[in-house]
């Protein structure tokens, strides 16, 4: 089946602005993370759904920051008042979820490239 | 936070040679998973290993994990140009409900020249 997949493929905005990033994951996949990247370095953790309920959102950096997967499907990472330093690769990756190989691997959309000017 | 400590940071091999990339991290896992990804985009998924195995082949990838050490490493065999990317082992622990919080390293860019 198809893989994960982010729209739009970049973004390009103003400091202040509101934006909102969306990922559809694997059909059938529990598990819903974002991640973001910024240059040079390793993807780094925001939030994590499992259904519908955000299980884990340590990773958020502040309340700029929000993130809902109402049908536990697609879910919409969005920020307020973005800032420059908002400017990364924005990813979003899915698995299955439980014990065993493919249930515990995560599966990558191609990301979200967001530049706030 | 970033665990996982890639070693070399950036790496160049003619192709045909073997590639060798390191990876430490700092606390316990339940497993490792290496990840490709080219141009600064999505990343792949290339194995998984997980933290009672030592060992583990997947075509021309070979994965080693010692827990003991704290370290994984990741070599590629008979490289080819289309292995250039950068390479990141993400360790894998338990967050409940099912699933494993992924924590990146900064990745090693490979280089693999015709």
């Amino acid at each position: 089946g198809a893989g994960v997949s982010q729209t739009p493929s970049n973004k390009v905005t103003e400091k202040g602005k509101y934006v909102e990033l969306r990922c559809d994951p694997i059909s059938g996949h529990t598990a819903l993370y974002w991640y973001r990247q910024s240059l040079g370095q390793g993807p780094e953790f925001l939030i994590y759904f499992q259904g519908t309920g955000a299980a884990d959102d340590s990773g958020l950096p502040n309340d700029r920051f929000f993130a809902v997967r109402p049908e536990g499907s697609v879910s919409t990472l969005k920020i307020q008042r973005t800032e420059r330093g908002d400017s990364a690769v924005y990813l979003c990756a899915s698995s299955s979820g439980g014990r065993g190989t493919y249930q515990e691997t995560q599966y990558f959309g191609p990301g979200t490239r967001l530049l706030v000017l | 936070s970033q665990q996982g400590e890639e070693d070399p940071q950036a790496l160049s091999i003619q192709e045909g040679e073997n590639a060798t990339m390191n990876c430490s991290y700092k606390t316990s896992i339940n497993n490792l998973q290496w990840y490709r990804q080219n141009s600064g985009r999505g990343l792949v998924h290339l194995i998984l290993i997980r933290s009672n195995e030592r060992e583990k082949h997947s075509g021309r990838l070979r994965v080693t994990l010692d827990t003991s050490k704290k370290s994984s490493s990741l070599l590629i065999t008979a490289s080819r140009a289309a292995d250039t990317a950068s390479y990141f082992c993400a360790t894998a622990t338990y967050s409940g409900a099912g699933s494993y919080q992924l924590t990146f390293g900064k990745g090693t860019k490979l280089s693999v020249i015709p």
